[in-house]
């Protein structure tokens, strides 16, 4: 089982509706959770970060969190022809390496997501 | 301020060549990550530096795959004798460590093809 999963999609919605992203981790650790936008041929791009549960809200996008069932989500509002792009759930945890402790992202295989007109 | 810059942007590389890829991170940022993204695929870690010194070098797939950062800003990672398998984008990250906010900022990547 891979450290984080993403629904595979592809995923199509039409101009104007909500794309909804979701997004499992098996370590129970993790801390931090991050959505990162990567267009095509482009390099990924930081949108949202999530700390604690519940809704995180910035303009069209909302972040959820559930650490007990292990859980997140993006939510894309009035979704835009402009927002079809893999879409990259990371996730932070703790590794150990020569007796320092350091943040450590984990990234799931990514959603592509495709608004249509 | 300048993001995280790459260089080559593309590199092709017949099978057997060296090749070596620069990553500048954000002036300031005492971590810097590299990763290979393959396509279709998320990034996958190869390893990390705090400042100078590469904490974590266990993402490396082979002892072909090398990387340093000698002064703690600027780092190189080497591949030699390049194999097919090693086509990919190589991703450079870097973060500015603080108790509560851990973000990683990317740089435009190399890609690679091995021919």
């Amino acid at each position: 089982q891979k450290e984080v999963e993403q629904n595979s999609g592809p995923l199509s919605v039409p101009e104007g509706a909500i794309a909804s992203l979701n997004c499992t981790y098996s370590d129970r650790g993790s801390q931090s959770f991050f959505w990162y936008r990567q267009y095509s041929g482009k390099s990924p791009e930081l949108i949202m970060s999530i700390y604690s549960n519940g809704d995180k809200e910035d303009g069209r996008f909302t972040a959820q969190l559930n650490k007990a069932s292990q859980y997140v989500s993006l939510l894309i509002r009035d979704s835009q022809p402009s927002d079809s792009a893999t879409y990259l759930c990371a996730v932070k945890g703790w590794a150990n390496a020569g007796g320092t402790s350091y943040g450590k992202l984990t990234f799931g295989q990514g959603t592509i997501l495709t608004v249509h007109p | 301020g300048a993001g995280v810059s790459q260089s080559p942007r593309y590199k092709v590389a017949k099978r057997g060549q060296d090749v070596a890829l620069r990553c500048d991170p954000i002036s300031g940022h005492v971590s810097l990550f590299w990763y290979q993204q393959a396509l279709g695929q998320g990034p996958e870690f190869l390893t990390y530096f705090q400042n100078e010194a590469q904490l974590d070098k266990s993402g490396l797939p082979s002892d072909r795959f090398f990387a340093e950062r000698p002064e703690g800003s600027v780092s190189t990672l080497k591949i030699q004798r390049t194999q097919q398998e090693d086509s990919a984008v190589y991703l450079c990250a870097s973060s500015s460590r603080t108790a509560t906010i851990y973000e990683q900022y990317f740089g435009p990547g190399t890609r690679l093809t091995v021919t």
